[in-house]
């Protein structure tokens, strides 16, 4: 099974709000609510951010939120900071196997 | 606070064998699965296998089934991933995982002859 398909790069200005899309399939983001997100900025261990599509973990600014339609899942960064800047990763469990990444998203922040 | 740390990092040679490990502080441990992930080059993550709480299924996925094995002891919250015969490909930075909540730092391993 291929990875979840992420934009490679997006882009915002400070303050504005960006969405990152992830699309899977009816066999993975489409059957089950259990799609993640990640953030990780160079060089640290990925950070979950968003976890079985919309909730937040303990800590995670309010800035961040996620949904999904159909077989797409989408994180949202609403009013852009400068640490904001970092790879994405979004995350599903799925049928064939426990679990699959997305292919990743670079966001820079103008 | 839940803490995963791992061994640190190593360099070896082709076709040696290695095992890393995650050390995990807290009490989440029983009740959680326990993933590896690989990184190469700093991007891209891919989720090699998982040890499931109760009976401790271990599941790997395709592209890792039959190249690494994963192990571990909740008692004392401690978790391996294991090869056999390194290859030059292996190179990468590898990353334990409780239940997607919390991450070890990471072990870079690094194979070259």
């Amino acid at each position: 099974q291929s990875a979840l398909t992420q934009p490679a790069s997006v882009s915002g200005s400070p303050g504005q709000s960006i969405t990152i899309s992830c699309s899977g399939t009816n066999s993975d983001v489409g059957a089950f609510d259990y799609v993640s997100w990640y953030q990780q900025h160079p060089g640290k261990a990925p950070k979950l951010i968003i976890y079985n599509v919309f909730n937040r973990p303990s800590g995670i600014s309010n800035r961040f939120s996620g949904s999904k339609s159909g077989n797409t899942a989408f994180l949202t960064i609403s009013g852009l900071q400068a640490d904001d800047e970092a790879d994405y990763y979004c995350d599903s469990y799925t049928r064939s196997r426990p679990r699959v990444f997305g292919t990743g998203t670079g966001l820079t922040v103008l | 606070e839940v803490q995963l740390v791992q061994s640190g990092a190593v360099l070896k040679k082709p076709g040696e064998s290695l095992k890393i490990s995650c050390q995990g502080s807290g009490n989440s441990f029983v009740s959680s699965w326990i993933g590896w992930v690989r990184q190469k080059s700093g991007r891209g993550l891919d989720w090699m296998g998982f040890m499931y709480p109760g009976d401790s299924e271990i599941i790997y996925t395709p592209s890792f089934q039959g190249q690494v094995t994963i192990s571990g002891d909740r008692s004392v919250s401690v978790f391996y991933l294991q090869w056999r015969s390194l290859k030059a490909s292996d190179t990468a930075m590898y990353y334990c995982v409780r239940g997607g909540f919390d991450w070890g730092q990471g072990t870079l391993v690094t194979v070259s002859s």
